[in-house]
């Protein structure tokens, strides 16, 4: 079975400034991995996705992820925040084998400050 | 193109009372989902439909049933409310699930209060 961790609940930093809100997953099998986005009273988006090839995936709003299958990672970073980036962000994992369940972290809360 | 929609956005029941949270989709995707969203716990699942006339149970089916009624629409019962239903509900959709393809658009949620 999969699971993922999302290793802080909330992540407060100042617009302009760099952020990396991180994620770990387990699985015996290989994986696609996503990031979705929550703004304020909304349902999910999905922000970007790794499903293979190349192991740095972005997204068009600045955001960046680095798939690690050796550390079995899979963080998400910004080099500069916006106060518009604010938001719940969750990590997200699916086997590529086939199945219908994907499984969401418990997710960060990123709080850009002005 | 109005994606997932759901209805209602708020609802408050009353313990024992039951009601339908409705869901559709106009992007012709195959599997259909419920989640309910809780503090610090992300989003857990409910039910499922991989396809339309199927329904599986997800990681939290208890006190609740599900009906595929066409391939648009996916509608969540709770035949009796509790107040651990108290959430937000989400119901999402996705186009081909279990190929590169099997990313999820979700509704706006249902905001459920069981008194």
């Amino acid at each position: 079975a999969q699971s993922v961790t999302q290793l802080d609940s909330q992540v407060p930093v100042f617009e302009e400034a760099p952020v990396e809100l991180r994620c770990n997953y387990s699985s015996s099998v290989s994986v696609y991995l996503f990031w979705y986005v929550q703004y304020p009273n909304q349902g999910l988006q999905l922000l970007l996705k790794y499903l293979s090839g190349s192991t740095l995936v972005e997204s068009i709003n600045g955001f960046e992820a680095e798939f690690n299958k050796s550390q079995t990672s899979f963080h998400l970073r910004k080099p500069s925040v916006h106060i518009s980036d604010t938001a719940e962000y969750f990590c997200a994992v699916s086997k590529n084998t086939g199945g219908f369940k994907t499984i969401f972290g418990a997710g960060t809360r990123l709080f850009v400050k002005a | 193109n109005a994606g997932v929609t759901q209805t209602p956005k708020f609802q408050v029941l009353k313990t024992g009372q039951s009601m339908t949270l409705q869901c559709a989709q106009d992007m012709n995707h195959n599997s259909m989902y419920w989640y309910r969203q809780d503090p610090g716990m992300g989003l857990r699942l409910i039910y499922y439909s991989a396809s339309e006339g199927t329904t599986d149970k997800g990681e939290v089916p208890n006190g609740y049933n599900v009906s595929r009624l066409n391939k648009r629409e996916f509608s969540l019962r709770l035949e009796s409310a509790a107040p651990s239903q108290t959430s937000v509900y989400f119901c999402a959709s996705s186009p081909y699930p279990g190929t590169p393809h099997n990313e999820q658009f979700f509704g706006p949620g249902t905001r459920l209060t069981v008194l």
